[in-house]
């Protein structure tokens, strides 16, 4: 079964804006990643962040995580056309040995020119 | 660096017909992934390799799928029979970690479609 599940389904905005889109989980976490996928491709690593960190940065990227709330958010500032794809949050449990990565079902975000 | 490279890129075939998947993973990658993505989904994992082993295989429709990761490199994927709802794509990644606390790397996947 998927673990987390993304929010919203879908996102639409102009060249420029801010996009925000949210993940929320139910076990207890080793770590959350999100990865992006554009159209007829594979997925593409963004970034990782540990059940003991809060926040983690890369370029326009930023991923904050609450594990009290379960949740975690992705946010893309100033967003480009290129930025158009599907973004996937994927948890590892807490105590997996084997390192599983459930996948939610994803963001479909659209950026307009 | 290459990437994971997957062929066929796309495959239709009838239902109850075979078919195949490879998979060639970064070199020097031990862990090996194989995932399921429905149209509307997420990656769901239907086989782990450490190596040439199996490590979860518990989300494997094992009836009738099979995977085997020769020489501990090269992977392939089979279906037989397929099955209308086996319609989807099926996405290889590769890792140096096999326990999840680094990323993976994932091929462009096969979209197979049975009719």
């Amino acid at each position: 079964s998927q673990q987390g599940e993304e929010d919203p389904q879908a996102l639409s905005i102009q060249e420029g804006e801010n996009a925000t889109m949210n993940c929320s989980y139910k076990t207890s976490i080793n770590n959350l990643q999100w990865y992006r996928q554009n159209s007829g491709r594979g997925l593409v690593h963004l970034i990782l962040i540990r059940s003991n960190e809060r926040e983690k940065h890369s370029g326009r990227l930023r991923v904050t995580l609450d594990t009290s709330k379960k949740s975690s958010s992705l946010l893309i500032t100033a967003s480009r056309a290129a930025d158009t794809a599907s973004y996937f949050c994927a948890t590892v449990d807490r105590g997996s040995t084997l390192g599983r990565l459930y996948f939610g079902r994803g963001t479909q975000l659209t950026v307009w020119p | 660096e290459a990437g994971v490279a997957q062929s066929p890129r796309y495959k239709i075939i009838e239902k109850r017909q075979s078919v195949a998947f490879w998979c060639n993973p970064i070199s020097g990658h031990a862990t090996l992934y194989w995932y399921q993505q429905i149209l509307g989904q997420g990656p769901k994992l239907l086989i782990q390799f450490q190596n040439n082993g199996v490590v979860d295989d518990s989300q494997l429709p094992k009836d009738r799928f099979s995977a085997e990761r020769l020489k501990g490199v090269d992977s392939t994927l089979k279906i037989q029979p397929a099955k209308l709802e086996d319609s989807a794509v099926y996405l290889c990644a590769s890792s140096l970690d096999g326990g999840g606390r680094a990323e993976q790397f994932f091929g462009p996947g096969t979209r197979l479609t049975v009719l």
